[in-house]
């Protein structure tokens, strides 16, 4: 069964901190995976999006990390924000004909002062 | 920038009314989503549509139908909204292929007492 798993649940850091979010997947066969962050309140946007062939791909203090061996990606923010704070979901594509996205519940991040 | 738009924020219904909640994409975009996003279980897809009165269900299709007359506009009905339909509702809109970004309108938080 196609399936995203995210860990942790929700995690709380100091501004300043570095955090490191993870994503497992057992989609088959995988297209792609992107990443996206949605405010409280607010729909979700992309971060970023990785696709087979590619390790790591960066957007601002956001990188993102895909090892399809493992089928694992990782999240990293760098000297966080407050406006960080919000919660981060991994979502999978399959190439599998009929097959829609496939949605991790997400990492509530909480940055605090 | 593409913009999603949705007709209501907040919306409170009694339990057997019908309710409309209406979408609207101003980029021409030939894909649209219903999702519904509840605390725990993460984005799950209620209905899509690839073109004008052409629909497709997704995971939980049952107690909602959909409606696409115009490119632009893609409504959700709930034929006889039920307590368990209270949730937070998102539309998302993206243009065809499999790597195309799914852009999200805000949301509207629908209350059925």
């Amino acid at each position: 069964k196609n399936q995203v798993e995210q860990s942790p649940q929700s995690l709380i850091i100091l501004e300043g901190k570095n955090c490191t979010l993870q994503c497992n997947y057992t989609v088959s066969p995988f297209s792609n995976l992107r990443w996206y962050k949605q405010d409280t309140g607010r729909g979700p946007v992309s971060l970023t999006i990785m696709t087979f062939s590619e390790n790591t791909k960066s957007n601002g203090r956001y990188t993102a990390t895909l090892d399809a061996d493992t089928k694992q990606s990782s999240l990293h923010i760098t000297a966080s924000q407050l406006s960080d704070s919000a919660s981060y979901i991994c979502v999978v594509r399959s190439n599998q004909a009929g097959t829609a996205l496939i949605f991790g519940k997400g990492t509530t991040l909480s940055v605090s002062s | 920038d593409v913009k999603v738009t949705q007709s209501s924020r907040y919306l409170v219904k009694r339990t057997g009314e019908k309710v409309f909640l209406e979408c609207v994409q101003d980029m021409d975009h030939e894909n649209m989503f219903w999702y519904r996003q509840d605390p725990g279980l993460g984005l799950r897809l209620i209905y899509f549509s690839y073109d004008v009165k052409m629909k497709e269900k997704g995971d939980i299709p049952e107690g909602y139908s959909v409606s696409r007359e115009k490119k632009e506009r893609f409504s959700l009905i709930l034929e006889s909204a039920s307590t368990n339909q209270t949730s937070m509702y998102l539309c998302a809109s993206s243009l065809a292929g499999g790597m195309r970004e799914q852009y999200f309108g805000p949301g509207t938080r629908l209350t059925v007492t």
